[in-house]
């Protein structure tokens, strides 16, 4: 069974460029989730989604980030303009009904230089 | 604000030996209670999950944890582990109600041979 698929798995670009991160959840899950995990901060909880609707996104650190999941199969999470601090990896997770664990992606390793 | 504590930021233990990772959380209310593995350069894997009943649950290879309420807690243990289970490890809290995970920092657990 395909997983959770995120794309791309590395990125490198320069401060000041717009980056976009993608993530396909599993098929028939209806929840997604986007989380970064740097070593300072370990995972922290950007922005979920049910049915397509964000439901919390008080995690996302500033207006340079914004999440987008324009059908049940896509999810897109967008920093501009970038900075180094932004620099980490970002993992998508997907889950079914409530009771049900989230699965997780390769994650994005990012790199703003 | 809701928080999980892993005390043990890294562990060294040698193989066969018998391992605990202690997790602890401040949420007062119904909650869920995971761990997750984090193998180098993959993506979290699912070890076990509490949702409710039995608070001693049994995981993949060889692992389980114990809940106990009185005690905000959800420690992991392995009677004996192995080389392979090098990895990160991470606790995680979900809230009633809520559907974002709250992580701990993780524990970086290495298995010399």
């Amino acid at each position: 069974d395909a997983g959770v698929i995120q794309s791309p798995r590395h990125e490198v670009t320069e401060m000041g460029q717009e980056v976009t991160l993608r993530c396909k959840p599993i098929s028939g899950h209806n929840s997604l989730f986007w989380y970064r995990q740097t070593m300072m901060r370990g995972l922290e909880l950007l922005i979920y989604f049910n049915n397509n609707v964000p439901i919390d996104d008080s995690g996302m650190p500033e207006d340079r980030f914004s999440a987008k999941m324009p059908n049940a199969s896509f999810s897109t999470l967008k920093i501009q303009p970038s900075e180094p601090r932004d620099s980490a990896v970002y993992f998508c997770a997907s889950k079914g009904s409530s009771n049900q664990p989230q699965h997780f992606g390769d994650g994005t390793r990012l790199s703003i230089l | 604000a809701q928080s999980v504590s892993q005390h043990n930021h890294h562990v060294i233990l040698s193989e066969a030996a018998s391992l605990e990772l202690g997790c602890n959380y401040s949420y007062g209310g119904t909650v869920n209670l995971f761990w997750y593995v984090q193998y180098p350069g993959q993506h979290l894997q699912l070890l076990l999950k509490y949702f409710s009943g039995d608070p001693l649950v049994k995981g993949i290879k060889g692992f389980e944890a114990e809940f106990i309420k009185s005690k905000f807690s959800f420690n992991l243990r392995k009677p004996s582990v192995q080389w392979s289970d090098t990895a990160e490890y991470f606790c995680a809290v979900k809230r009633g109600g809520a559907d974002g995970l709250t992580f701990g920092k993780g524990t970086h657990l290495i298995i010399q041979p």
